[in-house]
């Protein structure tokens, strides 16, 4: 069955460490989204791609960095300048023009 | 900036009655609107996806409007059953690319 896996499903981080959360889809997919969300809050956009190589920052793209050399991989690095990084992180995909938006299972990362 | 206000934040109701969650938006000039379920530390699935072109969508018990001049969405849930319970976030997008701004969600327990 086509679909996005993420892993892992829980990540402790000690401070000052970077970390790398994966996002796989076999969807053939050209579009790929990192979200972060919050206890309460609604999704914030980190980085987003549309094709291999390139990638835009979102709305909250500090601290975090992004490749995509694959078009089924979108690996997110939160890394040691992101001072609050505990939170619960979504990885999306869809076709370029939008359809079939389709979320992971979600990575909750916490700094120990 | 887009702003996505859902109300209410937490509803209670019991099983069997119909209901209406709804979403405000500031920027009326959106490329669709999609409502997603969440499950307790879970992803989302999407339940109805909505063009700007459109003003409803159903899927089964559920119903979506959208009024774009008003910047309004609602979705009606007819008679509610305890597995409708979960989070309903309303998201929309953006001209030009499809990342999507979301509300903080409205909590939803049907009790049986």
């Amino acid at each position: 069955d086509g679909g996005i896996t993420q892993s892992p499903k829980y990540l402790f981080r000690k401070e000052g460490q970077n970390v790398t959360l994966s996002c796989e889809q076999n969807l053939n997919h050209d579009a790929m989204y990192w979200y972060r969300q919050d206890p309460g809050q609604g999704l914030r956009l980190i980085y987003y791609s549309q094709i291999v190589n390139d990638f835009q920052k979102g709305d909250i793209a500090e601290g975090y960095s992004v490749s995509r050399e694959k078009k089924e991989s979108f690996p997110l690095t939160v890394t040691s300048a992101q001072k609050n990084p505990t939170a619960f992180y979504l990885c999306a995909s869809s076709t370029e023009q939008g359809a079939g938006y389709t979320f992971g299972s979600g990575t909750r990362l916490t700094v120990v | 900036k887009q702003e996505v206000t859902q109300i209410p934040a937490a509803l209670s109701v019991p099983e069997g009655e119909n209901l209406v969650l709804n979403c405000s938006f500031t920027d009326s000039a959106i490329y669709n609107l999609q409502w997603f379920r969440q499950d307790p530390g879970k992803g989302l699935t999407s339940l109805l996806l909505i063009q700007s072109s459109q003003r409803e969508q159903t899927s089964g018990r559920l119903n979506a409007s959208l009024d774009k001049s008003s910047g309004r969405s609602t979705l009606y849930i007819a008679a509610s059953q305890p597995g409708d319970s979960a989070t309903y976030l309303c998201a929309v997008s953006d001209r030009g690319f499809n990342k999507f701004y979301f509300g903080s969600g409205t909590k939803l327990n049907v009790k049986p």
